[in-house]
This record gives structure tokens, sequence and C-alpha cells, in this order.
């Protein structure tokens, strides 16, 4: 089946350092990759949409200078936390698809960011 | 506004049968995803549904009724490592992905 990477899987850094997640399509094109955050017991949420070549898709509430989103290529997508502070501490998850909407979503093994 | 609601939790005992539902009010329906995650992994895909009727996939199977916004996720013979999140998701009409709360299944011996 189809493969997603994250990296790094777990990082701790300090507040007002910032942080780049890789997400990677390994066996497929992802002309859309999403990237999600996720607290403890809770939900998804969708962060932001992007595909490859065009500017990310950010939900309603989500700061687009602060997460900063860059799909270069049809296999990597990364995401930039910028001067990150504690609560921005979370599982951040991207997924890929390939193709059309109604495909799957694969999913990354997930970062978990730690800001002291 | 768009909703999807499934149950927070439920228990079942390892061997048995549990039926996992989800409710949906969504802008239009271009199918529906059930995902597993366990605690601290990502999510992995187990089931479409586009069309009413029940789809099975060996121990589980998924169920869709789009008149009455609704699905289950049949999950038989249980056991262990069965125990996860089950995360309900409908595709709207503008192909995003709405995702519910998840349920968090507990398999007891």
């Amino acid at each position: 089946g189809a493969v997603v990477s994250q990296h790094p899987s777990w990082v701790i850094c300090k507040s007002g350092t910032s942080v780049k997640i890789e997400c990677r399509s390994l066996d497929f094109q992802a002309t859309t990759m999403f990237w999600y955050r996720q607290f403890p017991k809770q939900s998804l949420m969708l962060m932001a949409t992007s595909n490859e070549g065009s500017k990310a898709t950010y939900e309603q509430g989500v700061e687009k200078d602060k997460f900063l989103i860059n799909h270069a290529s049809l296999t990597l997508s990364t995401l930039t936390v910028t001067s990150a502070h504690p609560e921005d501490s979370s599982f951040y998850i991207c997924s890929a698809r390939e193709g059309e909407a109604y495909n799957e979503q694969f999913f990354g093994p997930g970062t978990r960011l730690t800001v002291l | 506004g768009q909703n999807i609601d499934q149950p927070t939790e439920m228990t079942a005992t390892e061997g048995a049968i549990v039926q996992i539902n989800c409710t949906y009010q969504t802008s239009g329906f271009n199918g529906l995803f059930w995902y597993q995650q366990h605690a601290g992994e990502a999510p992995t895909f187990l089931s479409y549904n586009v069309l009413d009727g029940l789809e099975e996939k060996g121990r589980f199977s998924s169920f869709l009724s789009r008149s009455k916004g609704y699905s289950y996720l049949l999950l038989k013979e249980l056991q262990m490592k069965d125990s996860a999140s089950y995360l309900c998701a409908v595709l709207d009409s503008n192909y995003q992905l709405i995702w519910g709360a998840g349920t968090k299944l507990i398999i007891k011996p």
C-alpha cells in the first residue's frame, strides 16, 4: 500500500524557536497533502490543505504566518511552526492523497511536538 | 452547520461483536470513510462507502444509509488489538473531509 513518512517523529524545542516537519509520499504522487493537529483525547483538526505548486488553504482560526506550509513537489510537503509556544505542543499528522477527492488519504506516522 | 456524531466510548468483550454508529448532517455527500487510530499513532484506513448497503472486509464491515444519514462499523470476533479509536469522516459536496470526534473502543478479556 501507499506509504507516507514524517520526520521527525518527535521534537522538543524551546519557546520562540521554529520547527520544521517534513511529510513525504514514498511510492505515489501526492497531488494533495493535508496537515492535521490532534490534542490528547481529541479528534483530528484539519489545519490546512495544500496542492503541489500552489499556496495552502488554511482552515479558519489557523494562522498562516505561524504555520508555514510548502508543497514544493508531488512527494514532499513541509510544515514550519514559527516562534513556537507551549500551547503549540501537539501531535501533528500529515496525510497525502493521489488524484480524486474520493480516494483515501494515507496518513504519516505523526510528529509529537513539545515546546518547553 | 456540518455535524458528525458518534459515541465517545464503547466497551466490548474479546471474541464478541460490536457496532459503532455514526450519523451525519453535511452539505452534500460524496462518501463516508472509517479509520482506525491506535493511541499515539496516525489513523489507518478501514473502509469507504458511497452507495447504500453493507461492505464486508474480513472481520470488519461497514454499512451506509444515505437517506438516513447513517453509517455503522461492525467488528466481529473482537481481539485485544482492536482496542483503538474509530473515526467516521464524511466527504462533503466540496470534497472536504469532515471528521467525527471518534469512538474509543475498549476491549476486555
